[in-house]
């Protein structure tokens, strides 16, 4: 089982559109997560942090459940220029290593206009 | 803001030749970068941890020995692709975790390409 699970989509949507990816990681020990986006050709760039609580950025609305060990995005009001990959990236912290991240495989997201 | 740099952007060589690509943070301090390797419609996959002043802590499967790693001060780490070949064309990312924090900041990549 991979430590990191996401859909590869495509997920294809037409502008304004709300748009939700969903994630699941494997090792209960995490302890912090992300979203990042990458573009093509391009280095991941962090998009967000994820909470517990829940954490809202504009039009992006991150959750964390524990329990499920599930990380989630939700994209309102989608826009041309979010058409990229989206990585579900979490960081286990562990007594053996140095806080690495594990990256999922990514969702792929393309706007149409 | 936090910025990762990555000289070369780009390198294509001759089989059997080796490479080295640099990673420097140049605004902040790391003691520890990270390697990854992303190869086309696939994630990125870490390589190795590098730590200043000490050896790199290699991932599973990858070869110390082929993947040369120094990190010899708080703002450059380097890798050294020894003896490339076609199978190691890949895109080569660092990142940085700026001291005292857990987040990493990337750096732009490096695409190799081994003819």
């Amino acid at each position: 089982r991979k430590e990191v699970e996401q859909d590869p989509g495509p997920f294809n949507v037409p502008e304004g559109a709300t748009v939700a990816f969903n994630c699941t990681y494997s090792n209960s020990a995490s302890q912090s997560f992300f979203w990042y986006r990458q573009d093509c050709r391009k280095e991941p760039k962090l998009l967000m942090s994820v909470y517990s609580s829940g954490n809202e950025d504009g039009r992006f609305t991150a959750q964390l459940n524990r329990a499920s060990q599930y990380i989630s995005l939700l994209i309102r009001d989608s826009k041309l220029s979010d058409s990229a990959t989206y990585l579900c990236v979490v960081n286990f912290a562990g007594s053996s290593n140095t806080g690495k991240l594990i990256f999922g495989q990514g969702t792929t997201l393309q706007v149409k206009p | 803001g936090a910025v990762v740099s990555q000289h070369p952007s780009w390198v294509i060589c001759k089989s059997g030749t080796s490479v080295k690509i640099e990673c420097r943070s140049l605004d902040f301090q790391a003691t520890t970068m990270f390697w990854y390797r992303q190869f086309p419609k696939q994630s990125l996959m870490l390589m190795a941890t590098s730590n200043e002043g000490s050896k790199a802590t290699y991932e599973q499967g990858v070869e110390k020995d082929k993947f040369l790693i120094n990190h010899a001060s708080l703002t450059l780490s380097t890798l050294t692709v020894t003896s490339a070949h076609p199978e190691d064309s890949s895109f080569y990312i660092c990142s940085a975790r700026r001291v005292g924090t857990d987040t990493q900041y990337f750096g732009p990549g490096t695409r190799l390409t081994v003819l």
